[in-house]
């Protein structure tokens, strides 16, 4: 069965400094790996996904995330973070080819919080 | 455009009551999910809609769940005796067919006392 894994409750970090949350996940197949926020008092929303190809993937605000197959990892990164990305991060996979393409199982969510 | 919108946002309800909520998806979006956060946990699929027809739902975790999706339109979920463990965020996405982009909504917040 396919699983996610985001270790941390709670991520905090100052602004400017790098910001990485953790995801690893088990899946029987090739994965589809996705990572969405939820901002406050708002619904989840699309950053990035990967399916295949380079395994650095870039995405929505400034985002990337890192596919490491040999760790089954997919960690999303900023370079730099903002007092704006205080929010809850959810890593989610899809297990090809079996489920639906939006039958995702998500992690627990991780929250970050970036001081000024 | 207007994004997936749930109504109500928050819902007080007692143990043994009946509560519906609604999702009204993104116009011209087929797949249609529910989705349900209990106590802060994972988010766990619910059940899948293609137009008016259940496509997969699994992830129900019981008789007292009753989803509908009539005319491919707008959803509802009918919780039917609600008990304290329903207590949760339910959410709602639509997509278009053969996108992974899931849309959400806010979420309907649960509680069950």
């Amino acid at each position: 069965a396919q699983s996610v894994a985001q270790p941390e409750d709670q991520v905090n970090v100052a602004e400017g400094n790098p910001l990485t949350v953790k995801c690893t996940y088990s899946v029987s197949g090739n994965p589809y790996l996705f990572w969405y926020v939820q901002y406050p008092n708002r619904g989840l929303q699309f950053l990035l996904k990967y399916i295949t190809g380079d395994n650095l993937v870039k995405g929505s605000y400034g985002f990337e995330a890192e596919f490491n197959k040999s760790q089954t990892s997919f960690h999303l990164k900023k370079p730099s973070a903002l007092v704006s990305d205080s929010a809850l991060y959810f890593c989610a996979v899809r297990d090809i080819p079996t489920d639906s393409w939006g039958k995702l199982q998500f992690g627990a969510g991780t929250q970050v919080v970036v001081t000024p | 455009e207007a994004g997936v919108t749930q109504f109500p946002s928050h819902s007080v309800i007692e143990k043994g009551q009946t509560v519906t909520l609604r999702c009204d998806p993104i116009s011209g979006h087929d797949n249609l999910y529910w989705y349900r956060r209990v106590m802060g946990k994972e988010i766990k699929f619910l059940l899948h809609f293609v137009k008016e027809s259940k496509q997969d739902e699994s992830g129900m975790p019981n008789n007292r769940f009753l989803a509908e999706r009539t005319g491919g339109t707008y959803s509802t979920l009918k919780v039917q005796p609600a008990e304290l463990e329903d207590s949760g965020v339910y959410f709602c996405a639509s997509s278009q067919d053969r996108i992974e982009k899931l849309f959400f909504g806010s979420g309907t917040q649960l509680s069950v006392l």
